[in-house]
């Protein structure tokens, strides 16, 4: 157990919703960064957000955004799902840059 | 040049014997490294960092790092069949920077 903590486990949506994800980091931690798993490659960074702010992004489209609340968790938006937006997302916190560590993610399917 | 790679494998070991992971990163920049264990469907899980030049050590884990030929590899010492899983290498620059991964080594310890 991480103490960081992603709701939904598992989600199917159609093409063209939209989708949120969320993440509860470890106490103490104040950095929350978002990735994506597509299957059999490594996760892929989408972007960082250290105390409320983006601090760093990926290569990838606007239409993936997020928000980082007070209390350090944070959201994964995501608009206009295609179909190769299926993968598993993970959240991962730290303390700064310190050691990072992930939940158990979030399966996504788009159909 | 990919900016982390690993054989994807499968690496094939027999219970008890030294399994040895390797990753190669293009980055000079990259200040300290990591480990990953994933198992299938499941979060990647932290099991080792280094930061400086050398050998770590851990249980039976051994990370060893040379920055100056850019190579990470990580040593299990009497393998056991629940090692088996996918490794994960991941890179960082420092500060708040994020991690890079490799797409992973699939290691499959045989009873």
């Amino acid at each position: 157990e991480t103490g960081v903590t992603q709701s939904p486990t598992h989600l199917i949506k159609t093409r063209g919703q939209q989708v949120t994800l969320r993440c509860s980091s470890q106490s103490g931690h104040n950095t929350v960064s978002w990735y994506q798993q597509a299957l059999g490659q490594g996760p892929q960074f989408i972007f960082q957000y250290y105390r409320e702010e983006e601090n760093g992004r990926g290569n990838f489209p606007p239409r993936f955004s997020g928000l980082q609340f007070p209390n350090y968790s944070s959201e994964l938006n995501v608009n206009a799902l295609e179909l190769d937006d299926s993968a598993l997302y993970l959240c991962a916190s730290s303390l700064g840059s310190g050691e990072a560590f992930f939940g158990q993610g979030t399966r996504l399917t788009v159909v | 040049q990919k900016e982390v790679e690993q054989n994807s494998g499968p690496l094939s070991v027999p219970e008890g014997a030294i399994a040895s992971l390797n990753c190669t990163y293009s980055d000079r920049g990259s200040q300290s490294f990591f480990w990953y264990r994933q198992y299938s469907g499941k979060s990647p899980e932290l099991i080792m960092f280094i930061y400086s030049n050398g050998d770590k050590e851990d249980g039976r884990f051994t990370a060893q790092l040379n920055k100056a030929s850019q190579y990470v590899s990580l040593l299990i010492r009497d393998s056991q069949p629940s090692d088996s899983a996918t490794y994960l290498c991941a890179v960082r620059k420092g500060g708040y920077s994020t991690l890079t991964f490799g797409k992973g080594t699939m290691l499959l310890v045989s009873p």
